[in-house]
């Protein structure tokens, strides 16, 4: 099954300064990314998504990367800010894989101003 | 609209209960989820659903129990808690399978003595 890797685990930025988190995943056939963010006592949501036959989307101040050769995709933040502060995820998923989203281990994120 | 619900929040169990979490959601979406979330484990699947039904398993399945009777209601069931399923579970639904965004609900935080 697929299998998601996400790196760093915590990541300190001062505020104006740009993140980036990285993620991999095992399966070839897999072909949706979605980034989630969850604030502190919160339910995640989906801040940005991707899909295989795209590399790279931008959203203002977020945009996520794939590399489909390599199977990592990232995340970048510019000009953080300190409600950017939260815990990241990345997932994987696929048609062929039964509908299952697999997520990765989260990144806590911290903007100091 | 409610999107989605999940009942209880907060639940104190001893070793060897046994208790249900309830989902529920008004978006007539077809696939339901049951996640855990431990800290520097990311969300991690237990069961999941693609219709009213049906049930399948996700990454983390053991000791837990699923239903679909109807489409919005999506219960989860630990037959005989253990300390090893303190957690906190997220009930989620999607309109499409794999590549559409995963709508969560607040949590249900379960401690296990």
């Amino acid at each position: 099954g697929e299998n998601v890797e996400q790196h760093p685990s915590t990541l300190s930025v001062q505020e104006g300064d740009s993140a980036v988190i990285k993620c991999t995943y095992s399966d070839s056939a897999s072909n949706y990314f979605p980034w989630y963010k969850q604030e502190l006592g919160k339910r995640p949501q989906l801040i940005i998504d991707i899909r295989s036959n795209v590399g790279e989307k931008k959203d203002q101040r977020i945009a996520v990367t794939l590399n489909k050769t390599a199977k990592h995709f990232s995340l970048h933040i510019t000009e953080t800010q300190p409600e950017d502060s939260a815990v990241y995820f990345c997932a994987a998923s696929g048609y062929n894989q039964g509908g299952k989203l697999i997520f990765g281990q989260g990144t806590e994120l911290s903007v100091k101003p | 609209n409610a999107g989605v619900t999940q009942t209880p929040k907060f639940r104190v169990l001893k070793t060897g209960q046994s208790m249900t979490l309830l989902c529920a959601q008004d978006m007539n979406h077809e696939y339901m989820y049951w996640y855990r979330q431990d800290p520097g484990m990311g969300l991690r699947l237990i069961h999941y659903s693609v219709g009213e039904g049906t049930t399948a398993k996700g990454e983390v399945p053991d000791g837990y129990n699923v239903s679909r009777l109807k489409k919005q209601n999506f219960l989860l069931g630990l037959e005989s808690a253990a300390p090893s399923q303190t957690s906190v579970y997220f009930c989620a639904s999607s309109f499409r399978q794999s590549t559409g965004e995963l709508f969560f609900g607040e949590g249900s935080r379960l401690t296990v003595l």
